[in-house]
């Protein structure tokens, strides 16, 4: 059971638009829709923002949004906030009852 | 309002065990899957593993030999040991909520804080 793949990091201006890619595998990504995305603040608890690939939860910002294609996965984050500035994982149901998480990315805003 | 809180002590020497539990408040256990998250200082995260309120665990491949996961439904608590602990055990472990219209063992939809358990003589 191997870390899924992220970027180490992402930047962008205020008011631009990153994309955050995550890529795993036909065992884990590719395999089910069950990619879900955390946004964790330094100090904090992470904060649950997508999940089934491309579904919000109530009360997430609709600046989030994923997307899925074969074993990769990908989270964009639109209208770049300060607020934003944070690390990203995502998880993904890797059969046999597991579940994996990716390695982070650190998302900066310039 | 869910909450999760975990406490146990923060400081384990090696080859001991760690022992942690976690308190939820604001929702019952019942027909929930309650995970383990762990997070090294400076690293990313690490799941450890699932249990259901029926007791029934699963975790990740790489700690099974040294976790044991528990649920004690009346007092709304589920619990986590590791045992035979080394210094790459420390980091901040995460109790969570798996999402309850999930089929499946993830997302995780309610964290605890965290807390940071170091493993030294």
């Amino acid at each position: 059971q191997s870390a899924l793949t992220q970027p180490a990091s992402v930047s962008g201006s205020p008011g631009q638009s990153i994309t955050i890619s995550c890529t795993g595998t036909s065992s884990d990504v590719g395999n089910y829709n069950l990619v879900s995305w955390y946004q964790q603040h330094p100090g904090k608890a992470p904060k649950f923002l997508i999940y089934e690939g491309s579904r919000r939860p109530s009360g997430v910002s609709n600046r989030f949004s994923g997307s899925m294609s074969g074993n990769t996965a990908s989270l964009t984050i639109s209208g770049l906030q300060a607020e934003d500035e944070a690390d990203y994982y995502c998880c993904s149901y890797a059969g046999s009852s597991t579940v994996v998480f990716g390695g982070g990315t650190k998302v900066t805003v310039l | 309002q869910v909450q999760l809180q975990e406490s146990g002590p923060g400081l384990v020497k090696p080859s001991e065990t760690l022992s942690l539990t976690c308190s939820v408040s604001g929702d019952s256990m019942s027909r929930h899957y309650w995970s383990w998250i762990r997070q090294p200082p400076g690293k990313g995260l690490e799941w450890i593993g699932y249990i259901y309120y029926s007791g029934s665990t699963n975790c990740n491949p790489s700690l099974k030999s040294r976790v044991t996961m528990s649920v004690d439904t009346s007092k709304n608590q589920f619990s986590l040991k590791l045992r035979s602990v080394t210094a790459a055990d420390t980091a901040v472990y995460f109790c969570a909520r798996v999402e309850p219209s999930s089929g499946w063992f993830t997302p995780f939809d309610y964290w605890g804080q965290g807390t940071l358990v170091t493993v030294s003589s």
